[in-house]
């Protein structure tokens, strides 16, 4: 089955712990993004990849990093300097080409709490 | 960067049709309407995408008149299934960004 998945489904953090949220897609796309979604509100790009070894700052980076040295995977760390870290992740893939906005495919999300 | 103004929620009786329009007073030349239905915990589901007039697919509708300035979802005879958040995005793509952004989206409660 075709997919892009993201685990763990629920994460515990320690204040002051850096921690990694895993996300795959087998679905053959270059571009993949990561967003934050507090209760109640939309989501907010926190980076994006349209390629391999190459990402972009959305518009909340800080506290975040990325890394996409391979197509399938988009792996984001949430460092101790985000300072409200606590929140649902969401990974997403796309072609990533054209000029019509990518259709962008969702993972399951990752819901991390900060203890 | 369009902004859209959705209202906040709606509810609809099971069976009945439902328009849910979106405002985009500042959409760009190349930008597209994209629309988004996401369910509790899980990640949105892309439903359907238009630059102008009439884009039909087996889900909904989204009809856009000729300014631009707005759309409007139309999902057909709804169940309980279709209760939801449902995000309306201006934008297009652009070598070197993706800029779509969602914002509190539409929070449709489908009533038995």
């Amino acid at each position: 089955d075709g997919g892009i998945t993201q685990s763990p489904k629920y994460l515990f953090r320690k204040e002051g712990q850096n921690v990694t949220l895993s996300c795959e897609q087998n679905l053959n796309h270059d571009a993949m993004y990561w967003y934050r979604q507090d209760p109640g509100q939309g989501l907010r790009l926190i980076y994006y990849s349209q390629i391999v070894n190459d990402f972009q700052k959305g518009d909340i980076a800080e506290g975040y990093s990325v890394s996409r040295e391979k197509k399938e995977s988009f792996p984001l760390t949430v460092t101790s300097a985000q300072k409200n870290p606590t929140a649902f992740y969401l990974c997403a893939s796309g072609i990533g080409q054209g000029a019509a906005p990518d259709t962008q495919y969702f993972g399951p999300g990752t819901r991390l709490t900060v203890l | 960067l369009a902004k859209t103004t959705q209202p906040i929620s709606m509810d609809s009786y099971e069976g009945q049709e439902v328009n849910i329009t979106c405002s985009h007073n500042n959409i760009a030349t190349n930008d597209y309407i994209t629309w988004y239905q996401q369910f509790p915990s899980q990640g949105p589901r892309f439903i359907i995408q238009g630059y102008k007039t009439k884009v039909t697919n087996e889900v909904a509708s989204l009809f856009i008149p000729a300014d631009r300035k707005s759309s409007t979802l139309s999902l057909p005879r709804v169940s309980l299934s279709d209760t939801a958040v449902y995000y309306c995005l201006v934008g297009g793509y652009q070598t070197g960004a993706n800029n779509l952004f969602f914002g509190t989206g539409t929070r449709l409660t489908v009533i038995p």
